[in-house]
């Protein structure tokens, strides 16, 4: 069973411009959530798509989106990107089979620099 | 107010020695799960192990068991028999609420490096 997969891996960009980052769940994961890791603040939950509805939103500014689609791919925006938006940012599934425990599955990550 | 607290940032473990992090955390649901992760260099988080905190027993998984103490409110994980693939980062973290809220809460994490 293939696992999260995140693309691309790594990117560079320059501070104002923007960016989108994909997130491909587990095959029948119905739900996809979005975390920054940063050296300083740790892992911030960001958003939760369910069934192309966000059901869940961290505390962070309106420069951060995402959207889900019909098939449960995911993808995150960043705009006018910032130095301080440089992180690791992690997309997560989960689906009927963890509804027990609400366990999460991590795909690798996309690691962002903006300089 | 944090969350989640784990209070060592690193730790040194010797080959097949046993290891313990430390977790508490710090909620007013009465239902909530918590969780432990390990993240290698290589960045994807893997999940170790799970505790519902209506479970009565202590979680085990392998060589993963988790020391739940609820009224201190303490999610400790332990490592037995620690191997050198064990060296990584580890998370711990709370869901809080029903299980289909997967928006979950992380501590800073503790990295563990076994040596040989």
């Amino acid at each position: 069973k293939a696992g999260v997969t995140q693309t691309p891996r790594y990117l560079i960009k320059t501070r104002g411009q923007q960016v989108t980052l994909s997130c491909s769940p587990i095959s029948g994961h119905r739900s996809v959530s979005w975390y920054q890791q940063t050296p300083g603040q740790g892992l911030q939950f960001l958003f939760e798509y369910f069934s192309e509805t966000q059901r869940n939103k961290g505390n962070f500014p309106g420069r951060f989106s995402g959207r889900q689609f019909s098939n449960s791919r995911s993808e995150m925006n960043v705009s006018t990107l910032e130095l301080g938006d440089s992180a690791l940012y992690l997309c997560a599934s989960s689906g009927t089979a963890s509804k027990m425990t609400g366990e999460l599955f991590f795909g690798e990550g996309s690691r962002l620099t903006v300089l | 107010a944090q969350k989640i607290t784990q209070t060592q940032p690193g730790m040194f473990v010797q080959e097949k020695e046993a290891v313990t992090l430390d977790c508490t955390y710090d909620t007013s649901d009465q239902s909530y799960g918590l969780f432990w992760y390990k993240q290698p260099s290589s960045g994807e988080m893997i999940f170790l192990i799970y505790q519902g905190s209506y479970d009565e027993q202590n979680a085990t998984e392998g060589r993963y068991s988790l020391n739940f103490q609820k009224a201190r409110k303490s999610a400790n994980l332990v490592i037995s028999a620690s191997q050198l693939g064990d060296s990584a980062m580890y998370f711990c973290a709370m869901r809080e609420g029903p299980s289909n809220d997967y928006k979950l809460s992380f501590g800073a994490g503790t990295t563990v490096t076994v040596r040989a």
